[in-house]
């Protein structure tokens, strides 16, 4: 069973500031997912990351697999409150049926 | 169009009932699951049903039944409801490789009491 760990658990910050957001483990994957959750809602799908070293940019939102493909950070630049809620990873060890979810970060950003 | 549309939202009952979450996804995705998310926003997977079948069946009590009637469709049949039961059940569907992504209903919540 791999371990996830996604930090910090909790992170609230005033708005225009910059944050980032880390998913590790000590396995390999083949690809790593981020999503969104807002209150009262499923999880979104924000990105699919899959080759190592790769960077992906949506809007203020950039997203980086480490180059061992074990771990993955979000960074968001100038947050605004519309970016509140619960920030999940999601790896991918390839041939596997199921997607395993991180325990999340719960982002609330202040107006 | 909703794409997974799971009813009802809201679900509140006693101890020892029997109750169902329906699920249907319009994306023409081959599997469809079931996750739990506990109070503490851990999601977990229960089930998974690939056209109709069965392939993931993690630790779940044998309360908790889905059934698949056609591959747009898993519903999650709980019988003798426990305290314990009490979180939001999220289905979700998607295409061939999880590489796509997973599209998820927006839950719903069930508490026991």
């Amino acid at each position: 069973t791999q371990l996830l760990e996604q930090s910090p658990q909790f992170l609230s910050i005033q708005e225009g500031e910059n944050l980032t957001v880390y998913c590790n483990s000590s396995s390999v994957f083949s690809s790593l997912q981020w999503y969104r959750q807002e209150p009262g809602e499923g999880p979104v799908l924000l990105v699919t990351v899959v080759t190592g070293g790769e960077v992906k940019k949506l809007k203020r939102l950039t997203f980086q697999f480490g180059d061992a493909r074990k771990d993955s950070s979000l960074h968001i630049t100038a947050a605004q409150p519309g970016d509140t809620g619960l920030y999940l990873c999601a790896p991918d060890q390839g041939g596997s049926e199921k997607l395993v979810f991180g325990k999340g970060t719960k982002l609330t950003v202040n107006p | 169009d909703t794409a997974v549309s799971q009813t009802p939202k809201y679900l509140v009952t006693q101890m020892g009932n029997d109750k169902s979450i329906k699920c249907e996804q319009n994306l023409g995705h081959d599997t469809m699951y079931w996750y739990k998310q506990d109070s503490k926003k851990f999601l977990k997977i229960m089930f998974s049903y690939n056209n109709k079948e069965l392939i993931i069946n993690e630790t779940v009590p044998n309360r908790f039944s889905p059934k698949s009637p056609d591959k747009a469709h898993l519903n999650l049949h709980i019988n003798s409801l426990e305290l314990g039961d009490s979180a939001v059940y999220f289905c979700a569907s998607r295409p061939g490789q999880a590489i796509y992504g997973y599209t998820f209903g927006s839950g719903t919540r069930l508490t026991v009491v």
